[in-house]
């Protein structure tokens, strides 16, 4: 089984500053991605980054970027020039590929408060 | 393209009464899977089904059942809710198993 850690409960930063969310799991598994989800307060999941455990690249997607360290299971979210539509709770979630369909592991998340 | 839907939004239960989610999603998707989320916890999962008359369980299955007789559909009972079950319930579908769209959760008190 795996097992996804955040070790960040709560968070806050002002507005247009860059914040690091932190992630590490545990696998025995080769195969498999990774993924950062937003939750707001209407308690919509928002998928907000994903990245394959095969590319080396670190995944992008305007604002948000992740820091992918597949040797030190290390999965860490990046977000700059932070907005205060960025509050929200975020999770870190892990899926296995080989029999993968059964579900998500999610990490219990991150509070990411943005002051003005 | 509603994409996933939950009904109801919210339902407060009396302990022992029993209650069915409902989820349907107009993607066309294959799989589909019931998670809860609890205070300070990230989802964990329920029941899945990677087809049309196929379910298993999850991680925390016990005193809910499942039903998918058709494709679009995910049904999750509980037969006599109990206060351990309050929780906010999220359903999700996917085609390929691992990028998953969720619906908007279900709120349910057991009292």
């Amino acid at each position: 089984a795996q097992t996804v850690t955040q070790s960040q409960p709560e968070m806050s930063v002002q507005e247009a500053e860059t914040v690091t969310l932190s992630c590490t799991y545990d696998t025995s598994e080769s195969n498999y991605y990774l993924f950062w989800y937003k939750q707001p307060p209407s308690r919509q999941m928002i998928l907000v980054i994903r990245q394959e455990a095969y590319k080396q690249q670190n995944a992008t997607e305007n604002r948000f970027s992740v820091n992918f360290q597949k040797a030190a299971k290390s999965f860490s979210l990046k977000i700059s020039d932070s907005q205060l539509g960025d509050t929200a709770m975020y999770f870190c979630a892990f899926f296995r590929v080989v029999g993968g369909a059964d579900g998500l592991t999610f990490g219990k998340g991150t509070h990411l408060i943005i002051q003005p | 393209n509603a994409g996933v839907t939950q009904t109801p939004k919210f339902r407060v239960l009396k302990t022992g009464q029993s209650m069915t989610l409902l989820c349907a999603q107009d993607m066309n998707h294959e799989y589909m899977y019931w998670y809860r989320q609890d205070p300070g916890m990230g989802l964990r999962l329920i029941h899945y089904s990677v087809g049309e008359g196929t379910t298993a369980k999850g991680e925390v299955p016990d005193g809910y059942n499942v039903s998918r007789l058709k494709k679009q559909n995910f049904l999750l009972g509980l037969e006599s809710a109990a206060p351990s079950q309050t929780s906010v319930y999220f359903c999700a579908s996917s085609h390929l198993s691992y990028e998953q769209y969720f619906g908007p959760g279900t709120r349910l008190t057991v009292t």
